[in-house]
């Protein structure tokens, strides 16, 4: 059981250059989560998913777009890198337990500089 | 603005010793709140959690209390051991929302000293 998985692990991009975090889970859940964590600031959220099918905003949505694939993935997209988003990247998923209260799942992360 | 602060960036303890993390929060919607570890490398992992009708829950060591009126959560770890030294985030959420969408504090980076 893998829980969640991230890829890359590390990446490096130039200013302006596109790409995409992939995020898959194995433990059919509904909830999907796209975080940063920067100095200080804790995790942000940058996007959800409640289900699959639906995609929404959280507090840092700007300059990223997600696509939910598929019950399992969850993908983050950076259309133009910028210096600003060197961040560490974290998925995380979730379902709804009882007394309508969730857990969140993380994965290990994923450690983009823009230069 | 930061709905759920945790004030104090860093805190060293004796092994043995309480470690008390301390977390605040603004929004009176929010009505779960959690406490989340995170090794470096690693992804978060949950570590208690507190639903709002409770003003205290216990698991082996660790011990979250909550204060409404005051909107004040603390984490209380007895004795705290070496393993302990992480990165702990406090978090909370509306359960009404049924989306799971967790709003984190900026995180305490706690030192226990052998």
């Amino acid at each position: 059981n893998a829980g969640v998985t991230q890829t890359p692990k590390f990446q490096v991009l130039k200013t302006g250059q596109s790409m995409t975090l992939q995020c898959a889970q194995d433990m059919n859940h509904n909830s999907m989560y796209w975080y940063r964590q920067d100095p200080g600031m804790g995790l942000r959220l940058i996007y959800y998913s409640a289900s699959e099918g639906t995609t929404d905003k959280g507090e840092v949505p700007n300059g990223y777009n997600v696509s939910r694939l598929n019950k399992r993935e969850f993908s983050l997209r950076l259309e133009s890198a910028a210096p600003s988003q060197t961040s560490v990247y974290f998925c995380a998923s979730s379902a709804q337990l009882a007394g309508g209260t969730y857990e969140q799942y993380f994965g290990p992360g994923t450690r983009l500089t823009v230069t | 603005d930061q709905q759920v602060k945790q004030n104090s960036p860093s805190l060293s303890v004796q092994e043995g010793r309480i470690s008390i993390l301390n977390c605040d929060y603004t929004n009176s919607m929010f009505d779960y709140f959690l406490w989340y570890k995170k090794y470096p490398a690693e992804g978060p992992t949950f570590l208690i959690s507190i639903s709002s009708i409770k003003d205290k829950n216990e698991d082996g060591r660790f011990t979250v209390f909550l204060n409404k009126s005051a909107k004040h959560l603390s984490l209380h770890i007895v004795p705290s051991q070496p393993g302990d030294s992480a990165v702990y985030f406090c978090a909370a959420s509306v359960r009404s929302s049924n989306t799971g969408k967790l709003i984190f504090g900026q995180g305490t980076t706690l030192q226990v000293k052998p």
